[in-house]
């Protein structure tokens, strides 16, 4: 079965300034997916940021990048010019491409705080 | 645009008490899931639905009863609540395409008491 560790319970951050945010999984599969959800304290899920794992080239989506690294089952969240929305819990996830079964369920991390100071 | 809706946002239940969450999604999705999220343990599935009329466990299904008789609503049942059961609950759908994002409703808070 996959597992996803986040080993960050919380981060903190100065406004404009850069952090990384650290996921590692486990999996037997060659193929699949991660995605960066964001949960601000209105509770609402929002995805920042996917990643197949057959492309080698690392997702961007404006200030939100990735570090990809499949051989040591990494994927990391950076986010650029931190600013005050940006406070919020961040989960990584993966999902299988199998689709028969289970697997092609999210499986969640535990999640990292984010706190950004003004 | 609706996306995906949770009924109720809120609700305290007495030990032993049933309930019905009720999710419904605008999308057309194929594939619903409930998840629930507890302090430090990031969300956990309780069950799926990869169809109409069809329904699976997930990892933390004991307690809990899911019906999908339309497409477009997939509902969560308590049938004898208990205080373990106190969390916030989440519905989500996808389409069943690889790698598709999983969209989420904005949750319910539940406490049993």
């Amino acid at each position: 079965a996959q597992t996803v560790t986040q080993s960050q319970p919380e981060m903190s951050v100065q406004e404009a300034e850069t952090v990384t945010l650290s996921c590692t999984y486990d999996t037997s599969e060659s193929d699949y997916y991660l995605f960066w959800y964001k949960q601000p304290p209105s509770r609402q899920m929002i995805l920042v940021i996917r990643q197949e794992a057959y492309k080698q080239q690392n997702a961007t989506e404006n200030r939100f990048s990735v570090n990809f690294q499949k051989a040591a089952k990494s994927f990391s969240l950076k986010i650029s010019d931190s600013q005050l929305g940006d406070a919020a819990m961040y989960f990584c996830a993966y999902r299988s491409l199998n689709y028969g079964g289970s697997q092609g369920n999210l499986i969640f991390g535990k999640g990292t705080k984010l706190s950004v100071k003004p | 645009n609706a996306g995906v809706t949770q009924t109720p946002k809120f609700r305290v239940l007495k030990t032993g008490q049933s309930m019905t969450l009720l999710c419904a999604q605008d999308m057309n999705h194929e594939y619903m899931y409930w998840y629930r999220q507890d302090p430090g343990m990031g969300l956990r599935l309780i069950h799926y639905s990869v169809g109409e009329g069809t329904t699976a466990k997930g990892e933390v299904p004991d307690g809990y009863n899911v019906s999908r008789l339309k497409k477009q609503n997939f509902l969560l049942g308590l049938e004898s609540a208990a205080p373990s059961q106190t969390s916030v609950y989440f519905c989500a759908s996808s389409y069943p395409q690889e790698g598709t994002e999983a969209f989420f409703g904005q949750g319910t808070r539940l406490t049993v008491v």
